[in-house]
């Protein structure tokens, strides 16, 4: 069966401090991966695909990373605007999400 | 902002109302969806529709009925619900289902509240 588990469940940040989010995936037949961004009381918002290992997006201060085995989601020199709960979701034979991490970034 | 939207935004009802959720995608897509948030949870999958035909059903209580009348609008009716089916409720589109380069936009959920 298709699992997702995303590391750390919170993370608290000082302002500039850079620091790395986990994915890791067992998957039948890896399609995509994606990232979203959860802010409260909103539904999540798109921030990458990636489609095979090896394979890196950026987009500001984010940088997203594929392996075989996981993916990694490194935010570089955070701003308290950066405070948002992450989710990853797989698509195999249907899409999966984690459970998130929840991402705290402090002035 | 994205281009699916959601109403009413929060829900408040007793286990013996009924109510509806309502949800519009303005991006031209194909694919619908509806998914259940709780706290700490992942989201979970509960309908899916392609081309206005229900083509999943992940073992959802009957209390829960979707419709998809067209490709743009999507709706879950609601009744009798337990205080445990409080949760945000999601909806999301894409533009076909199943292909790998598909991705899922989704609404800003109805905070659904049961007493």
């Amino acid at each position: 069966e298709d699992q997702v588990t995303q590391s750390p469940e919170a993370l608290r940040l000082q302002e500039g401090e850079s620091s790395s989010l986990n994915c890791s995936y067992t998957v039948s037949g890896l399609r995509g991966l994606f990232w979203y961004r959860q802010d409260p009381g909103k539904g999540p918002e798109f921030l990458f695909t990636l489609y095979s290992a090896g394979e890196e997006k950026e987009k500001e201060r984010l940088k997203a990373t594929l392996t075989k085995k996981e993916s990694f989601l490194h935010i570089t020199a955070p701003k308290p605007e950066d405070s948002a709960t992450y989710l990853c979701a797989v698509l195999g034979g249907k899409l999966q999400f984690g459970a998130g991490t929840q991402v705290v970034v402090t002035p | 902002e994205t281009g699916v939207t959601q109403t009413p935004r929060h829900l408040v009802m007793g286990m013996t109302n009924k109510k509806s959720l309502k949800c519009e995608q303005h991006l031209g897509h194909n694919a619908m969806y509806w998914y259940k948030q709780s706290a700490k949870k992942p989201l979970e999958l509960m309908f899916v529709y392609s081309l206005e035909e229900r083509v999943e059903n992940n073992s959802v209580p009957s209390r829960f009925s979707p419709e998809c009348p067209n490709s743009s609008h999507l709706f879950l009716h609601l009744h009798t619900l337990q205080p445990e089916d409080s949760a945000l409720y999601l909806c999301a589109s894409s533009q076909d289902l199943g292909s790998t380069t598909d991705t899922q936009y989704f609404g800003p959920g109805t905070r659904l509240t049961v007493l």
